[in-house]
């Protein structure tokens, strides 16, 4: 089964500064997506960028890009010029790559979180 | 677009008493997912639907809980009898097959708040 870890329950973040999530999962999949979202206070999820495994290149997203490390399994989130909006709680998420219609290839398995804060 | 819409967006009810919670998905998404989210837990699938039908429903914890699609634009999650451990916040989300690729995204609601006491 596939799992996903995020090791860092909070972080914090000084205004304008760069901050790095940790992500690490768990696969014997050889290709699937990954995912970062964003949890504000207001509960919405919303995306933040995603990552194809079969892409060599690392996403970008504006501020937020990622590190990609297949070999070992790590999707690490970095938040540059980090601003107050950014504060919320961040969930990397991992879903296989099954392009078969139906099937159990749809749910995204979820990490624990990691609750950022920017102070000014 | 509205997005995904659930109702209620809170809702507070006593221990054995029955819980709808209800969601709308984007219109021309084929499938639905309902997740259950705790302290505890964190985000979790509890069962999701393909073009109405449930395809996996493995997460749902117990037979007091029951979910249905009577069409493309409508979905329920029954809880009944609630408990006090039901407490959580409950999200939808819909994502769609075109072309023969499966979305990359997932479009999630706004979530409801149970707490059973």
């Amino acid at each position: 089964a596939q799992t996903v870890t995020q090791s860092q329950p909070e972080m914090s973040v000084q205004e304008a500064e760069t901050v790095t999530l940790s992500c690490t999962y768990d696969t014997s999949e050889s290709d699937y997506y990954l995912f970062w979202y964003k949890q504000p206070p207001s509960r919405q999820m919303i995306l933040v960028i995603r990552q194809e495994a079969y892409k060599q290149q690392n996403a970008t997203e504006n501020r937020f890009s990622v590190n990609f490390q297949k070999a070992a399994k790590s999707f690490s989130l970095k938040i540059s010029d980090s601003q107050l909006g950014d504060a919320a709680m961040y969930f990397c998420a991992y879903r296989r790559r099954r392009e078969d219609y139906g099937g159990s290839q749809g749910n995204l398995i979820f990490g624990k979180g990691t609750k950022l804060s920017v102070k000014p | 677009d509205a997005g995904v819409i659930q109702s209620p967006r809170h809702e507070v009810t006593e221990m054995g008493q029955e819980v709808t919670l209800r969601c709308k998905p984007i219109s021309g998404h084929d499938y639905l997912f309902w997740y259950r989210q705790t302290m505890m837990r964190g985000l979790e699938l509890l069962i999701y639907f393909n073009n109405n039908v449930p395809i996996d429903d493995s997460g749902m914890p117990e037979d007091r809980f029951s979910a249905k699609m009577p069409n493309a634009s409508f979905s329920t999650l029954k809880i009944q009898p609630s408990e006090p451990r039901d407490s959580a916040v409950y999200f939808c989300a819909s994502s769609y097959w075109t072309s023969g690729f499966f979305s990359n995204e997932q479009f999630f609601g706004p979530g409801t708040r149970l707490t059973v006491l």
